[in-house]
């Protein structure tokens, strides 16, 4: 299995809603990732897990909770969103940290916030 | 933080022909590497190169790097309508490993 799957492909949530982004992976990679991508712009790193452990958060605001459950899935809370917050998400994993590894990316998760 | 700069934005090819692409950079890297991105999908890991690499081929496609101009150009030769994306470069800015960051990217039109 060389793929990274996030569920769902499309989410439509209100700005008082609680919803979850879902991600996985069984390549045995020990570092992921979460992007988030503007129309036209590039991905933005939010967060990076390493060995399951929260390495690197970007200054992302609260409403944006990551969680990994495990070394094969990794989750994104969202409350109270803004409709700023509409974006492309995306999941990344890679063998581990470091420079020496690309990025498995999943198709993502096309969320909008009325 | 972005750290590649990516010219040129927009490209129009018919197909057949070769594609060009640049990316520079301001600060040292340890690698460099390129992705692809359908319209409204994920990215896929095209290449990386290592710094101290000069060239690298895949199939249609080759890379570049000159460290002492802090730039990398991509090239896909024999162009498919199928090669329509945007292509960025990403690189790990110093004494951090963990930060990938993306160029602004380069949008690719292969016309039939």
């Amino acid at each position: 299995d060389t793929e990274v799957t996030q569920t769902p492909k499309h989410l439509v949530m209100g700005m008082t809603n609680k919803k979850s982004l879902k991600c996985e992976q069984h390549m045995g990679h020990r570092a992921m990732y979460w992007y988030k991508q503007k129309a036209k712009k590039p991905p933005e790193l939010m967060f990076v897990y390493s060995y399951e452990k929260l390495s690197i958060n970007e200054s992302v605001p609260s409403r944006f909770s990551p969680e990994c459950p495990n070394s094969s899935l990794l989750n994104l809370h969202l409350h109270a969103l803004q409709p700023e917050d509409s974006a492309l998400y995306l999941c990344a994993s890679s063998q581990g940290t470091g420079t020496y590894y690309g990025y498995t990316f999943g198709s993502g998760t096309r969320l909008t916030v009325v | 933080s972005q750290q590649g700069e990516e010219d040129p934005q927009a490209l129009s090819i018919q197909e057949g022909e070769n594609a060009t692409m640049n990316c520079s950079y301001k600060t040292s890297i340890n690698n460099l590497q390129w992705y692809r991105q359908n319209s409204g999908r994920g990215l896929v890991h095209l290449i990386l190169i290592r710094s101290n690499e000069r060239e690298k081929h895949s199939g249609r496609l080759r890379v570049t790097l000159d460290t002492s101009k802090k730039s990398s150009s991509l090239l896909i030769t024999a162009s498919r309508a199928a090669d329509t994306a945007s292509y960025f470069c990403a690189m790990y800015p110093p004494m951090n490993d963990y930060k990938l960051s993306f160029g602004a990217g380069t949008t690719v039109t292969v016309r039939a």
